[in-house]
């Protein structure tokens, strides 16, 4: 399976400011996923990633609150912007695995906004 | 549209008792099915899969079995440990390439 490093994994930032999260896959992929965990809940899908294309986002969620990145098939970032504490949650990254039938998760960035 | 429903937790356990998840699913199609683990403070890790009907997956002692009729996807497993509590999810792929739905996830929490 594909491994995937995701950065950073972890950090307390301010309101009002934007964080930018990396996810690097060692092998390439079509799409990418970026997911949502809020404290205590489940994981909410937030755009899938396709390289050469704008992600395309769920309902609930904007390109301007979280611009997604895709420059090549093996990296994609994304940004929370102009961030409050109902951003603090864990945002994942995925990619489906190499025969197509399951998928790999990141180990998480756990965002905390004060 | 899918949606997945799973157990609520926290499901509390003594150390070797028998556990089982329920998870029930609503697809079209023949979706793929996932039971995902996520211990404390670490990502979601991938426990064991089944891509159709009547398939078990299995690992770690962990099993579940994809019943079509049912719509069901129960995990079990026969003996816990206290290095099994963490929480679970359970999700599923429509095979269209797409992401995954998942379920609210369970708390699983295994005294000695």
């Amino acid at each position: 399976s594909a491994v995937i490093s995701q950065k950073p994994s972890r950090d307390i930032c301010q309101r009002g400011t934007s964080l930018t999260i990396q996810c690097q896959v060692d092998s390439q992929v079509t799409m990418m996923f970026w997911y949502r965990q809020q404290p205590g809940q489940s994981l909410t899908l937030i755009a899938t990633a396709n390289q050469g294309s704008e992600a395309t986002y769920e309902s609930g969620f904007v390109i301007d609150k979280f611009p997604i990145s895709r420059p090549n098939l093996t990296f994609s970032t994304l940004t929370v912007s102009n961030m409050s504490p109902e951003d603090s949650s864990i945002y994942l990254c995925s990619v489906e695995t190499a025969d197509r039938y399951g998928y790999t998760f990141g180990s998480g960035t756990r965002l905390t906004v004060v | 549209g899918n949606s997945v429903t799973q157990m609520e937790g926290p499901v509390t356990l003594s150390e070797e008792a028998f556990l089982t998840i329920n998870c029930t699913y609503t697809a079209t199609g023949y979706p793929s099915l996932f039971w995902y683990v996520q211990y404390p403070g670490e990502g979601l890790q991938l426990l064991l899969k089944a891509t159709k009907a009547d398939d078990k997956g299995s690992n770690k002692g962990f099993e579940a079995t994809y019943r079509k009729e049912t719509t069901s996807f129960h995990l079990e497993k026969g003996s816990v440990q206290v290095s099994d509590s963490a929480v679970y999810f359970c999700a599923l792929s429509d095979n269209a390439g797409n992401m995954l739905t998942f379920g609210g996830g369970t708390r699983l929490m295994v005294k000695p």
